[in-house]
């Protein structure tokens, strides 16, 4: 059990320019979360996958988001077109869905700067 | 629809006392699970304990202890005996059983913990 691993840890980015942002689960975890978290707030749901399969994706985040999980295991979030509002932590997590009491293992996140 | 509230931006306790972390949550759902977490200054999550909607029993975790009074909505942290390494972000987390919903995060408390 390795946890969960994100990279980049750092991206700068330039606006417009689009962005892709990589997350490796504990392996035998069914689902993934991508949260973002900017200074002094609480991370904001962006989307999750159970599986291959994304379940969510949050109202308020724009066309220019993605997110994929191909073959259940790793994810990627990708940005396009970037504008200086994206700048923040992109957070991965994953955990075992087996019922109740889903404990979250997160990642050290992707902090994201759009110039 | 889930929402979750923390009212408290910030708090200074005295080293050794016990501290109170606010949270009040909104749900249409008989069956959810409540959870907090602990990110301090080097920006990992942890994962610090549950309680599910059902649970009869206030959930435990050492020092940390869920004051879970469902007819208020509330799911308040209780530190024991804090701690110079208590001083972190403090975040309280829900999700629903009803469908394969998400967690989602409310915005925070800053305890700072006082020598």
């Amino acid at each position: 059990d390795t946890g969960v691993s994100q990279n980049p840890r750092h991206k700068i980015t330039k606006r417009g320019q689009n962005v892709t942002f990589r997350c490796d689960p504990i392996s035998e975890h069914n689902r993934l979360y991508w949260y973002r978290q900017t200074l002094g707030q609480g991370p904001e749901f962006l989307t999750y996958f159970q599986n291959e399969a994304q379940l969510e994706k949050s109202r308020l985040l724009s066309d220019r988001f993605s997110a994929e999980r191909p073959k259940g295991s790793f994810s990627t979030l990708e940005i396009q077109r970037t504008e200086q509002g994206d700048s923040a932590m992109y957070l991965c997590a994953s955990s075992s869905h087996e019922g109740t009491n889903e404990k979250l293992f997160f990642g050290s996140g992707t902090q994201l700067s759009v110039l | 629809a889930q929402k979750i509230t923390q009212t408290q931006p910030g708090m200074f306790v005295q080293e050794k006392e016990a501290v109170t972390l606010d949270c009040t949550y909104d749900t249409s759902d008989q069956s959810y699970g409540l959870f907090w977490y602990k990110q301090p200054s080097s920006g990992e999550m942890i994962f610090l304990i549950y309680q599910g909607s059902y649970d009869e029993q206030n959930a435990t975790e050492g020092r940390y202890s869920l004051n879970f009074q469902k007819a208020r909505k509330s799911a308040n942290l209780v530190i024991s005996a804090s701690q110079l390494g208590d001083s972190a972000m403090y975040f309280c987390a829900m999700t629903q059983y009803s469908s394969a919903s998400k967690i989602i995060f409310g915005s925070g408390t800053r305890l700072s913990i006082r020598p």
